[in-house]
């Protein structure tokens, strides 16, 4: 059973388009987060819900749009989307303030 | 700001080699630590973990010891595998005495090579 999933796994687009990571967890628990994990290997968290409540909106462009339909999901929308914006992007899940579980990331090319 | 700083890589060791990563924080409060792993073209796996002074984290043979007179978080492991080879992410949730953040602040990875 997979704690943590994200869809698709790899992305390769172009310069302009729009597009969405879904992410999805089974572990019951009430906060989830975006992570972008840029080329160096380099972590940075970008969104964070907690029951579909936003909490932590870090410095992103607003062409990032997260959006939690409910408390087990978390999708993150992309607009426009940049050269810039590749990377690999992580969602992760916590019991509140607790240990994070990440899912296996979604590899973003943009061309 | 709370920030990580770690050993840049790569380390490589031979199989069976004692290992250290140092890592050290900066943070008000007290934070929690934590050690992941990610190995090659995977998400990250919590390794191990210290929630207050003194705390040891262990777990796979690994283990790091959080302490606050030096702020550091040091990982080891007396004797590494091959299958150990990946990058090792050092990561701190501030917390101050209002109650914990859930706002997890990563050091920049470090890769280690394990050869046979």
């Amino acid at each position: 059973d997979t704690a943590v999933s994200q869809t698709p796994k790899y992305l390769v687009t172009q310069m302009g388009n729009d597009k969405s990571i879904k992410c999805e967890q089974n572990l019951g628990h009430d906060t989830m987060y975006w992570y972008k994990q840029d080329s160096k290997k380099f972590l940075k968290i970008m969104f964070s819900y907690n029951n579909k409540e936003l909490i932590i909106n870090e410095t992103v462009p607003n062409r990032f749009s997260p959006k939690s339909p409910d408390k087990a999901h978390l999708n993150l929308h992309i607009n426009s989307l940049e050269l810039g914006d590749s990377a690999v992007y992580f969602c992760a899940s916590s019991p509140g303030v607790g240990t994070q579980y990440f899912g296996p990331g979604t590899r973003l090319l943009v061309l | 700001g709370d920030s990580v700083t770690q050993m840049e890589g790569p380390v490589t060791l031979s199989e069976e080699a004692f290992l250290t990563i140092n890592c050290t924080y900066t943070a008000t409060g007290y934070p929690s630590l934590f050690w992941y792993v990610q190995y090659p073209g995977e998400g990250l796996q919590l390794l191990l973990k210290a929630t207050k002074a003194d705390d040891k984290g262990s777990n796979k043979g690994f283990e790091a010891t959080y302490r606050k007179e030096t702020t550091s978080f040091h990982l080891e492991k007396g004797s590494v595998q091959v299958s150990d080879s990946a990058v090792y992410f050092c990561a701190l949730i501030p917390r101050g005495y209002g109650g914990a953040t859930n706002k997890l602040i990563f050091g920049t990875g470090t890769l280690l090579a394990v050869q046979p």
